[in-house]
């Protein structure tokens, strides 16, 4: 089936550090990926997602690219902020078979200290 | 757009009793998810509705669980029999149709603790 492998946490960044966070997926079928976030208190958020391969995503300085030769699906900041403190899910939907539900990863803690 | 609300925000029950969540999803909406998260875990699917149809159930729902949406507008999961291991947060999603399938709009949640 499905599934989706990303780094473990905690990760902890000073503010303006550089950040990936690291995720694979196995998935039959052609795949959309997602990332999304969950801040302290509040629900999940779709941070950005790339529908195809070699898609770039991008949303409030976040970017992660699509690639299919290496089943990947990393998320990049070049200069994070305090309130980039967060949980991070990578996730799936699979247009080719169940195109309903998103399989997530496990998530990674972010803390970034001022 | 309100958002995707759910209620109740926690709810603390006794084994063996029955519990009941609600999710109003965003209006226009016609699709509705329901997850469970536990710690540490990413969300994992429990159902989804099209419209008022349920068309698919994961095999983490057992038989102790149903859920229903009645015209297609808000959505209900009920837990009879609970048993410890059903502690987790509850999560609620909606999206538009197919094209949106993958951009779903989660609710807070509900977090059941099972005493």
């Amino acid at each position: 089936g499905d599934s989706v492998t990303q780094m473990e946490g905690p990760v902890t960044l000073s503010e303006e550090a550089f950040l990936t966070i690291n995720c694979t997926y196995t998935a039959t079928g052609y795949p959309s990926l997602f990332w999304y976030v969950q801040y302290p208190g509040e629900g999940l958020q779709l941070l950005l997602k790339a529908t195809k391969a070699d898609d770039k995503g991008s949303n409030k300085g976040f970017e992660a690219t699509y690639r299919k030769e290496t089943t990947s699906f990393h998320l990049e900041k070049g200069s994070v902020q305090v309130s980039d403190s967060a949980v991070y899910f990578c996730a799936l939907i699979n247009s080719g078979g169940s195109n309903y539900k998103l399989t997530f990863g496990k998530g990674t803690l972010l803390t970034v200290n001022p | 757009d309100t958002g995707v609300s759910q209620d109740p925000r926690h709810k603390i029950t006794k084994r063996g009793q029955n519990v009941t969540f609600r999710c109003d999803p965003i209006s226009e909406h016609n699709r509705l998810y329901w997850y469970r998260q536990t710690l540490g875990q990413g969300p994992e699917f429990l159902t989804y509705f099209q419209n008022e149809a349920q068309l698919e159930k994961s095999r983490l729902l057992s038989d102790r669980f149903s859920a229903e949406r009645p015209k297609g507008s808000f959505s209900t999961l009920e837990i009879q029999r609970t048993e410890q291991g059903d502690s987790a947060m509850y999560l609620c999603a909606s999206s538009r149709g197919l094209a949106g399938a993958g951009e779903q709009y989660f609710g807070p949640g509900t977090r059941l603790t099972v005493t």
